[in-house]
């Protein structure tokens, strides 16, 4: 298994608070992912990087943002948060080169009450 | 622009009996095609991937699954279930048109029971 860590893994928070999520590697990957998966929708993409201080949105980018100030790390940060945004949020890496395949953590199952 | 479609929501086998799970998918350029296993509770692990090699793909725990340009599928098979098996399943594309902004799309899953 790739090394990817996730934290927190559950949470609840209450509408209107802020959240911040956080991925953590030790595969020195160069790209990272943050997705959101929801019944019957699959997993979406939030935000993704392709490089420390570089990121791009997704398909179901409003209402986050992102930040990534090392390799190893990629925040997520719901500003204010809503119930809409409870569902279970998972990040990935990707190795340039080679075999294109994303490597997941274990996911954080947020609730906004 | 991609997509991909997984034509069953759930699928339930008998235990010892074949698996098919079924995937469409549409691309503008030549594909890279996955297939990822998500267990109870879990996070997502690779079954196989498909990326412009051999058309016939096969992956962990005895699936396979053949790329076919001309009916734009790429169908994950098993010869004989197991119970270990019962998982939710994501057929994923990636155009890889742009390098390095490798950005995935899923389809929307299918649940694979099995009947003991």
């Amino acid at each position: 298994d790739a090394g990817i860590t996730q934290s927190p893994r559950h949470k609840v928070t209450e509408t209107g608070t802020p959240v911040t999520l956080r991925c953590h590697q030790t595969e020195n990957h160069r790209y990272m992912y943050w997705y959101r998966q929801d019944p019957g929708h699959g997993l979406r993409l939030i935000h993704y990087s392709y490089g420390v201080k570089d990121t791009d949105k997704g398909e179901v980018s409003d209402g986050y943002s992102v930040s990534r100030s090392k390799t190893e790390d990629f925040l997520l940060t719901l500003e204010s948060a809503t119930s809409s945004q409870t569902s279970v949020y998972f990040c990935a890496t990707l190795e340039r080169g080679g075999s294109y395949e994303q490597y997941f953590g274990p996911g954080t199952r947020l609730t906004v009450t | 622009a991609q997509s991909v479609t997984q034509l069953d929501s759930h699928v339930s086998v008998s235990e010892g009996t074949p698996v098919l799970l079924r995937c469409n998918y549409s691309s503008s350029y030549s594909p890279s095609l996955f297939w990822y296993v998500q267990h109870p509770n879990k996070g997502l692990q690779l079954l196989l991937k498909y990326t412009s090699a051999a058309t016939l793909v096969k992956g962990i725990n005895g699936f396979e699954a053949e790329f076919k340009k001309s009916e734009t599928s790429f169908h994950l098979t098993k010869p004989s279930a197991h119970m270990s098996d019962a998982a939710e399943y994501f057929c994923v594309v990636s155009d890889r048109v742009d390098f390095g902004n490798e950005k995935l799309t899923f389809g929307t899953g299918t649940r694979l029971t099995i009947i003991p």
